[in-house]
């Protein structure tokens, strides 16, 4: 069964510095989120994406964040400047188009900000 | 704001018996609403989705929706310890609004089942 993958599983990062995250959605499928989940909290929409460019953001996708969708499968979060903060587990998802809008989960980065 | 709240619980059943999961959504126009099991340090996995008033069954499991109540529920019957998680209740946004597609989750019910 197609799922979606996300690297790394886990990463570290000093404060200040900018990370990648990586996610390759199912491949029949056309629209692109990126949730965060910190510690203890609720699950959190940052962005979704379609057709190559941003859909809507929330008020925590802020101008240190990025997405991009660089090839034909992978769907990328950038992070420029991290801050404490941004600790979180970030989960990307993915939807086919039309009626079905069951959004599909990978199983996350743990992101740690020191 | 559109909000989503849950009983956060904890849920504690013993084995076999039905646990009842309960949801409600503020905002009037969404459309269509997920009901996801998370495992501790895990994603959410989706368990059923509902569009229409009523209900929905899958196996154990039954998703109840009420648009004029702004409710949904979901049914466990015959719970097992390894249905153990936090339910998330997520709402999508009106078709057509600025907020269709973006899931709106809330805080998360934790379900034990004990033996």
């Amino acid at each position: 069964e197609p799922e979606v993958t996300q690297t790394p599983s886990h990463q570290v990062t000093q404060m200040g510095q900018e990370v990648i995250l990586r996610c390759v959605p199912i491949s029949n499928h056309l629209y692109f989120y990126w949730y965060r989940q910190i510690l203890g909290q609720k699950v959190e929409f940052l962005v979704s994406f379609y057709n190559n460019e941003i859909s809507e953001k929330s008020e925590i996708f802020d101008d240190q964040f990025s997405v991009e969708r660089p090839d034909g499968s992978n769907f990328t979060l950038k992070i420029r400047s991290t801050k404490l903060e941004d600790s979180a587990m970030y989960f990307c998802a993915s939807r086919t188009s039309g009626g079905a809008e069951t959004q599909y989960f990978g199983p996350g980065t743990r992101l740690l900000v020191l | 704001q559109k909000e989503v709240e849950q009983n956060s619980g904890p849920l504690s059943v013993p084995e076999g018996a039905i646990a009842s999961l309960n949801c409600t959504y503020s905002d009037r126009g969404s459309q269509s609403f997920f009901w996801y099991r998370q495992y501790s340090g895990k994603s959410p996995e989706l368990i059923m989705f509902i569009y229409s008033n009523g209900d929905k069954e899958d196996g154990r499991f039954t998703a109840q929706l009420n648009k004029a109540s702004q409710y949904v529920s979901l049914l466990i019957r015959d719970s097992q310890p390894s249905d153990s998680a936090t339910y998330l209740c997520a709402v999508n946004g009106a078709a057509g609004g600025t907020s269709y597609g973006k899931l709106t989750f809330g805080q998360g019910t934790i379900l034990t089942v004990h033996p």
